[in-house]
């Protein structure tokens, strides 16, 4: 296991189409991270799953997003009828429960609207 | 609300000297503590944390000393290297409730000839 691995690394979308991206986490690590990083911030939390349920969700996470992790493994985060502000690094992270909670960051996925 | 806060947006130091980057939180309840690093194009990478019953943690040339009292925590390199050069964020959790991951918005690290 070479740690988190997220698909695509880029996607260009054209505004309104709908767009998936999916995290594989490091195997053994039972939770999982969506963040979204834009230029000058830092990650900024979307949501998160212990095993398969999804523990907590942010005010910035709106109805056209939707996150899943249906076997307590890979996850996907899926943006429906994608907007200009949508634009940003899509970070999954996955970690241990109950060892710290140093999280494992893949490399993102670039999303870019236009 | 911004409960992870990075004042300094970035910080040039010179090749062999102390680095010294800051953070400030204004959750109480937050009990553990973490620095990332980042490089362009790449997701962060775990550094260091620190637990909020120590006041500091040694990892190699990475010091963390927290400050609970006045909700503030530092990273220390020393020596600097060009390798160094990055993003760095601090972060902070509710590790006793299991919760999520909180970051500041980030140091941008320069170290110089």
């Amino acid at each position: 296991d070479t740690g988190v691995s997220q698909n695509p690394r880029h996607k260009i979308t054209k505004r309104g189409q709908n767009v998936t991206f999916r995290c594989d986490p490091i195997s053994e690590h039972n939770r999982l991270y969506w963040y979204r990083q834009t230029l000058g911030q830092g990650p900024e939390f979307l949501t998160y799953f212990q095993n398969e349920a999804q523990l907590e969700k942010s005010r910035l996470l709106s109805d056209r997003f939707s996150a899943e992790r249906p076997k307590g493994s890979f996850s996907t985060l899926e943006i429906q009828r994608t907007e200009q502000g949508d634009s940003a690094m899509y970070l999954c992270a996955s970690s241990e429960q109950g060892l710290g909670t140093e999280a494992f960051f893949g490399q993102g996925t670039r999303l870019t609207v236009v | 609300d911004q409960q992870v806060k990075q004042n300094s947006p970035s910080l040039s130091v010179q090749e062999g000297r102390i680095s010294i980057l800051n953070c400030d939180y204004t959750n109480s309840m937050f009990d553990y503590f973490l620095w990332y690093k980042k490089y362009p194009a790449e997701g962060p990478t775990f550094l260091i944390s620190i637990s909020s019953i120590k006041d500091k943690n040694e990892d190699g040339r990475f010091t963390v000393f927290l400050n609970k009292s006045a909700k503030h925590l530092s990273l220390h390199i020393v020596p600097s290297q060009p390798g160094d050069s990055a993003v760095y964020f601090c972060a902070a959790t509710l590790y006793s409730s299991a919760s999520k991951i909180i970051f500041g918005s980030g140091t941008r690290l320069s170290i110089r000839p």
